[in-house]
């Protein structure tokens, strides 16, 4: 069965610093997407990337930036120079080759706030 | 890309009444579902709505309480019916399909609350 774990319930930084949200998944597949979701206060659900199993490059676009590692089964976000807009809660989703969509798990979510 | 668009986006409801949401996306696609967000939690999928037949509805619901429809690849309802508090949540569309990167797209959500 899939599973994502996301370990961070709230995080809490000042801006202009650092951060970088946990994603942990379980699945049997040997293919399959992750993806990362943001949701502001306003509810609706950003995309912000893609990843397929079989790729195992890190990614930067502008700010943030993605650490998939298959090894360890982890697929971290990391957000560099915080800023207030960046506060949201972040999903952590996985979504097995098979039943693309419709199997799609999310984690709890990560609540980032970022203070000024 | 695809552009979701859902009515309403807020709505405060009556206990025991229904309501339809609306979701009209930009572009055909091949993937069309509906999740619940209940206050503080993530996202259940309800169903996946499929074009011209009856929607595929996951563990814990049923089509008399989340009827949904989908006449054609672009528009899809999903009604809330017999609402109690416990329906109070944010329902979300979303879509997907190779014809938009093979991405899960969602809609803006609607909120509902039911008093």
């Amino acid at each position: 069965a899939q599973k994502v774990t996301q370990a961070q319930t709230e995080i809490s930084v000042v801006e202009k610093e650092d951060v970088t949200l946990d994603c942990v998944y379980e699945t049997r597949d040997t293919t399959y997407y992750l993806f990362w979701y943001k949701q502001p206060p306003s509810g609706e659900l950003v995309f912000l990337i893609r990843r397929n199993s079989f790729d195992e490059q890190n990614e930067i676009s502008g700010r943030y930036s993605w650490n998939f590692q298959k090894s360890t089964s982890s697929f971290n976000f990391t957000i560099t120079a915080s800023q207030v807009v960046d506060s949201a809660v972040y999903f952590c989703a996985l979504s097995e080759a098979a039943n693309y969509g419709q199997n799609f798990v999310f984690g709890p979510g990560t609540r980032l706030s970022v203070l000024p | 890309s695809a552009v979701i668009s859902q009515k309403p986006s807020r709505d405060i409801c009556q206990r025991g009444t229904s309501l339809t949401i609306q979701c009209q996306v930009d572009s055909q696609v091949t993937m069309m579902f509906w999740y619940r967000q209940q206050p503080g939690q993530s996202l259940t999928l309800i169903a996946t709505a499929n074009q011209g037949s009856e929607a595929t509805y996951e563990s814990g619901f049923v089509i008399d309480k989340f009827p949904i429809s989908r006449p054609n690849l672009t528009f899809s309802t999903l009604t809330v019916s017999n609402m109690s508090p416990e329906d109070s949540s944010i329902y979300l569309c979303s879509v997907g399909g190779q014809g938009i990167g093979n991405t899960i797209y969602f809609g803006e959500g609607s909120w509902l609350t039911v008093v």
